[in-house]
C-alpha cells in the first residue's frame, strides 16, 4: 500500500530532551516535506526537500533539523525541544517537487505525530 | 496580513444546500491553488486543485479561481454531513513551480447538519 508513515503517533517529552520523528514514504517521491499544524494557525512549513541531500527552510524551521539521505526518508529533529514546539506534525511527500501547474502532483500527508513538550 | 487567508468558521450548511468556501491570497503570481479536506484527528487530503482563471467541476465539487481578485473559491452542491470537516486552502506561491513554497491557509471548518 502506498503510504507516507510516520512514527510515533504520540509523543511527550521534556524540556531539552532531544527526540526525531521519523517520516517515510515507498512511492518513490522527489518532494518530501514537514508541516506543523496549531489551532488558527492552519498548516505552517518547517522543512522541505527536493530531493535527496537537498533540504531548504519552509516559513518555521526555528528549532528544528532535516536529513534527506535517502529518498525514503525525511526525519525530523528537535535538538532541544521547548514547550512552544508542542503540536501536531505531518509529514508529506509528492511524486515531484516541481512543475508547471498543469503537472501538479498532490501532496500525500502521513497520519500525524502529536508531540507535547513539558 | 496573511499570505493565504480563509474564514476559520463554522460554517453550517442543511443537508443538500451548498456549501460555499472561500480564500484570498496576498502574491499576485501565485500559480496554482489547491482545497484539501481534513476531517479531525486525520490528516489532510487533496479534493481538488485548479491553475486557471474560471470554474473547474469535479463531481459535487466546483472549485472557482478569480486571479484578478487574487481570490480561490469551493463549491459543495448536495452537502451531506459527511462533508463535515476542515477545508484547507493552500497556495503555490510566485518563483513555486515546486512545492516548496506551498502556504496553507488556517481552514473552514465546515458543518452539515441533518
Amino acid at each position: 500500500e502506498a503510504q507516507v508513515t510516520q512514527n510515533p503517533r504520540y509523543l511527550i517529552t521534556v524540556t531539552g530532551k532531544k527526540l526525531t520523528v521519523t517520516c517515510s514514504q515507498n512511492m518513490n517521491h522527489e518532494y518530501m516535506s514537514w508541516y506543523r499544524q496549531d489551532p488558527g494557525l492552519g498548516l505552517r512549513q518547517i522543512y522541505y526537500s527536493m530531493n535527496v541531500e537537498v533540504t531548504d527552510k519552509g516559513d518555521v524551521p526555528e528549532g528544528y533539523k532535516v536529513s534527506r539521505k535517502e529518498k525514503r526518508n525525511f526525519p525530523l529533529i528537535l535538538e532541544s525541544p521547548s514547550p512552544n514546539q508542542t503540536s501536531l506534525y505531518f509529514c508529506a511527500s509528492s511524486l515531484r517537487g516541481q512543475g508547471l501547474p498543469k503537472r501538479d502532483s498532490p501532496l500525500h500527508f502521513g497520519n500525524g505525530t502529536r508531540l507535547t513538550v513539558t | 496580513q496573511k499570505e493565504v487567508e480563509q474564514n476559520s468558521g463554522p460554517l453550517s450548511v442543511p443537508e443538500g444546500a451548498i456549501a460555499s468556501l472561500n480564500c484570498t491570497y496576498s502574491d499576485q503570481g501565485s500559480q496554482s491553488f489547491f482545497w484539501y479536506r481534513q476531517y479531525s484527528g486525520k490528516s489532510p487530503e487533496l479534493i481538488m486543485f485548479i491553475y486557471s482563471n474560471g470554474d473547474k467541476e469535479d463531481g459535487r465539487f466546483t472549485a472557482q479561481l478569480n486571479k484578478a481578485s487574487q481570490y480561490v473559491s469551493l463549491l459543495i452542491r448536495d452537502s451531506q454531513p459527511s462533508d463535515s470537516a476542515t477545508y484547507l486552502c493552500a497556495v503555490k506561491r510566485a518563483g513555486g513551480t515546486s512545492y516548496g513554497k506551498l502556504t496553507f491557509g488556517q481552514g473552514t471548518i465546515l458543518t452539515v447538519h441533518p
